[in-house]
């Protein structure tokens, strides 16, 4: 199985609402990662998730919150955003234990309008 | 810095023609390079990767790249362009520095005409 699932599949919120996307993967892998995609764009890297540690933060706000409650969970909680963070929010994950040459394996995203 | 970049960012095949798509990168140590595809609406699915094994490599769909290390090059190609082959195509090169992050290309859309 190498599946990532990710809901909900859409969502829309107002900027002073808070809600949170989920992540899961089921292939033991051990890395996980949080992307944001705008449309005709390539992902943008957010968060890295490495054994349940978070090893990178790219200067994300604070209104992004990644968690990892356990290997295979990964959340992206948000408050306040603004509209310009609507875009398609993508998860992957890999093994984590090739280094360089290690394949991500994307999940579907959440397509996500702020209003 | 690392950076790799795609020449074209909308390519038209028709059906049954070539497909080439062009990817160069800059990287100061030995790179290891992606190809992904996106289909509208979905995630991104790995085509094809280079680990340095074999500068010839083949992957899922009939899509093929060639590493070149004296080009700075890994340009994907399909000797027969289908339908189902439109799509967003993703070159990708793994960090220098960390083993958790790759650096994508702007990306080319490709589609194909019947």
């Amino acid at each position: 199985d190498t599946e990532v699932t990710q809901t909900p599949k859409h969502l829309v919120m107002g900027m002073t609402n808070k809600k949170s996307l989920k992540c899961e993967q089921h292939m033991g892998h051990r890395a996980m990662y949080w992307y944001k995609q705008k449309a005709k764009k390539p992902p943008e890297l957010m968060f890295v998730y490495s054994y349940e540690k978070l090893s990178i933060n790219e200067s994300v706000p604070s209104r992004f919150s990644p968690e990892c409650p356990n290997s295979s969970l990964l959340n992206l909680h948000l408050h306040a955003l603004q509209p310009e963070d609507s875009a398609l929010y993508l998860c992957a994950s890999s093994a984590g234990t090739s280094g360089r040459t290690d394949t991500q394996y994307f999940g579907p995203g959440t397509r996500l309008t702020v209003l | 810095a690392q950076s790799v970049t795609q020449l074209g960012s909308h390519v038209s095949v028709s059906e049954g023609a070539l497909v080439l798509l062009r990817c160069n990168y800059s990287s100061s140590v030995p790179p290891y390079l992606f190809w992904y595809v996106q289909y509208p609406n979905q995630g991104l699915q790995l085509l094809l990767k280079y680990t340095s094994a074999a500068t010839l490599v083949k992957g899922i769909n009939g899509f093929e790249a060639e590493f070149k290390k004296s080009e700075t090059s890994f340009h994907l190609t399909k000797p027969s362009a289908h339908m189902s082959d439109a799509a967003e195509y993703f070159c990708a090169v793994s960090a220098e520095t960390s083993y958790d992050k790759v650096i994508f290309g702007p990306g080319t859309s490709l589609s194909v005409i019947p």
